[in-house]
Formats: structure tokens, sequence, C-alpha cells
């Protein structure tokens, strides 16, 4: 098993161009996340779904939207990237009943 | 949301002596208590969890202490290695849906 994959690794954008980062897994899990993460705050929940067919906020959906594509696949959309959006950006998964996340490897991203 | 503080934000300890790592949180319908670990450029790996109806668990030299009625809960390395060297991250899983919050880090630093 793959585990939890994300592309692409890096990224750089120019302020407002738009990009999806992709997400999938592997492990038939419920639930998806999308985190942010910034120096000194930890992680922060972006969007996450329940399960297919289901998205809610979280701490900072601002400027993102997301689409569970299936159960497999959860994808971040960036349509007018900002400066403030430079971050490492990680998908998780969770099987229901398990509370246990399981992590991407990250995508590191620069807005310029 | 629920908030959860962690401290130190930084800890250096000499190989062979403990760390201790504490959060304190407000939401007293939070039952689930994780911990994850993240090595430099790495994604955040679960390391050890609590729930809220055990005050202590361990794993050969790691463990983790709940206190409900206080609300918080800690992390306890003993005989810390240079490979302990990391990023420790607690979180905590509310009453609501499975939506994990996470404290904002500790770096650790083992000096050999």
């Amino acid at each position: 098993n793959a585990g939890v994959t994300q592309t692409p690794k890096f990224q750089v954008l120019k302020t407002g161009q738009s990009m999806t980062l992709q997400c999938a897994q592997d492990m038939n899990h419920n639930s998806m996340y999308w985190y942010r993460q910034d120096p000194g705050m930890g992680l922060r929940l972006i969007y996450y779904s329940a399960s297919e067919g289901t998205t809610d906020k979280g701490e900072v959906p601002n400027g993102y939207n997301v689409s569970r594509l299936n159960k497999r696949e959860f994808s971040l959309r960036l349509e007018s990237a900002a400066p403030s959006q430079t971050s490492v950006y990680f998908c998780a998964s969770t099987l229901t009943g398990s509370n246990e996340q399981f992590f991407g490897p990250g995508t590191r991203l620069t807005v310029l | 949301g629920e908030n959860v503080e962690q401290h130190p934000s930084t800890l250096s300890v000499q190989e062979g002596d403990s760390a201790v790592i504490k959060c304190t949180y407000s939401d007293s319908a939070s039952n689930y208590f994780p911990w994850y670990k993240q090595e430099l450029g790495k994604r955040p790996q679960l390391i050890i969890d609590i729930r809220s109806n055990v005050g202590e668990k361990k794993d050969q030299r790691i463990a983790v202490t709940l206190n409900k009625t206080a609300k918080h809960f800690s992390l306890h390395i003993t005989e810390t290695q240079p490979e302990d060297s990391a990023v420790y991250f607690c979180a905590l899983l509310g009453g609501g849906y499975q939506k994990v919050t996470f404290g904002t880090g500790t770096k650790l630093q083992v000096i050999p």
C-alpha cells in the first residue's frame, strides 16, 4: 500500500494564480483532511470530509475549496493564491472508529 | 473551536535524561488525546494515544498521562536518545465529529 500520497511535492505560484493540490489514499479510509502547517502554529485544519460526498469547513477555510471526488481522493483548490497561503500542506485520512490520522508527505507551497 | 495549549515550545535535554511536554485544554467533552512526532522534513506520525477513560499509558520509553479534572495531558520520554530529536505535537478529539485539534508543537533536541 502506498498509504496517503500527495502531488505536487513543491510548487511556486504568483499572487492571483490558481492551483489544485491532489491527495489520494489506498487504505479504504472514510475520513480525509487538509491541514496547513506554519512555523510556531502547529497544524491547522482547513477542510475535512467525513465520508464520500460530504465536506465541512475547519479552522481556516477562507481562500480554499475542496472536492471529495470519490472515497480515495480529496483535492484542495486555491482559486486566487495569496502570499499568506505560503505554507506546507498536509493531507490526512482516518478509518472510522480508529481516530489515528495517517498523513501524506506534504506539499510545500510558496506564493510570491 | 477547541483550544489546546502546548508547553514548552522548545526543549533541550542531555542524552539519557527525561523529557516532559505538557498540554492543557478547555473542552471537557474531549475524549481522545494523541501525540504525534514529526522529524525534520517528514510527515507527522502517531507515537502514542490515550482515551479519556484511562489515566496513563506506556509504550517502552514513552508514556502519556491524562488528568481530566485539571484538563491536561503530558508526554514523558525516558532515557532520551538522539533519534528522539523531533517536533512533538499533542492533539485532541472533541465531542463532535472526527475533527482533531493540534497543539503548536515542541521542538525537542537531545544532545549527545
